[in-house]
């Protein structure tokens, strides 16, 4: 496989489910991000990790809790969410700074 | 911190017709700024970027933006609209506090009309 992969494409949870987010990087790149895109909302960044340490953590509620193993993998774990957290989640991958991000497919969630 | 406007949500061109996506920015240093699409229940796909050096930036699909500083903007244009350019499309900016973040704007939905 070649550039951003995110699973599952889609997901429906219930507010009291645990669930995560998986995205895998094809690429070599040492940055990995995610994002959030509501409906009428420009893209919110949510967390950036840089060689699997987390740089950036943008006033994030903590029912998403993110993790990166190594620099080719990243998760975002989901736990008592909120039906207004559902949006579109999209991965991307960048070699470092002040560079273009290349992004998945990202993930459909609907909480309900 | 580094943000970008664009202006008109939707924009709609016959096809075969000129195509302009504006976008102005905001920054107190050099910016580093990208042309980002999006097709329906997609993520975004690369249209081109400016870093530094030639200000008219080409990219793919036939689009192509320029970098103006004196005016603060870059504008997307492309000469000849086809149905398959409709789409989302976002400007964004890097953010020069974290060196990571793109900062991006709220996006012009393209609808092309035969």
């Amino acid at each position: 496989e070649t550039g951003v992969t995110q699973t599952p494409r889609h997901l429906v949870m219930g507010m009291t489910n645990k669930k995560s987010l998986k995205c895998e990087q094809h690429l070599g790149h040492n940055a990995m991000y995610w994002y959030k895109q509501s409906a009428k909302k420009p893209l919110e960044l949510m967390f950036v990790y840089s060689l699997e340490e987390r740089v950036e953590n943008n006033s994030v509620p903590s029912r998403f809790s993110p993790e990166c193993p190594n620099s080719s993998h990243l998760f975002l774990h989901l736990h008592t969410l909120q039906p207004e957290d559902s949006a579109l989640y999209l991965c991307a991958s960048s070699p470092g700074g002040f560079t273009e991000a290349f992004f998945g497919q990202g993930t459909r969630l609907t909480v309900v | 911190a580094q943000s970008v406007t664009q202006l008109g949500s939707h924009v709609s061109v016959s096809e075969g017709a000129l195509v302009l996506l504006r976008c102005n920015y905001s920054s107190s240093v050099p910016p580093y700024l990208f042309w980002y699409v999006q097709y329906p229940n997609q993520g975004l796909q690369l249209l081109l970027k400016y870093t530094t050096g030639a200000t008219l930036v080409k990219g793919i699909n036939g689009f192509e933006a320029e970098f103006k500083k004196s005016e603060t903007s870059f504008h997307l244009t492309k000469p000849s609209a086809h149905m398959s350019d409709a789409a989302e499309y976002f400007c964004a900016v890097s953010d020069s506090n974290s060196g990571y973040a793109l900062n991006f704007g709220k996006g012009t939905s393209l609808l092309v009309t035969p």
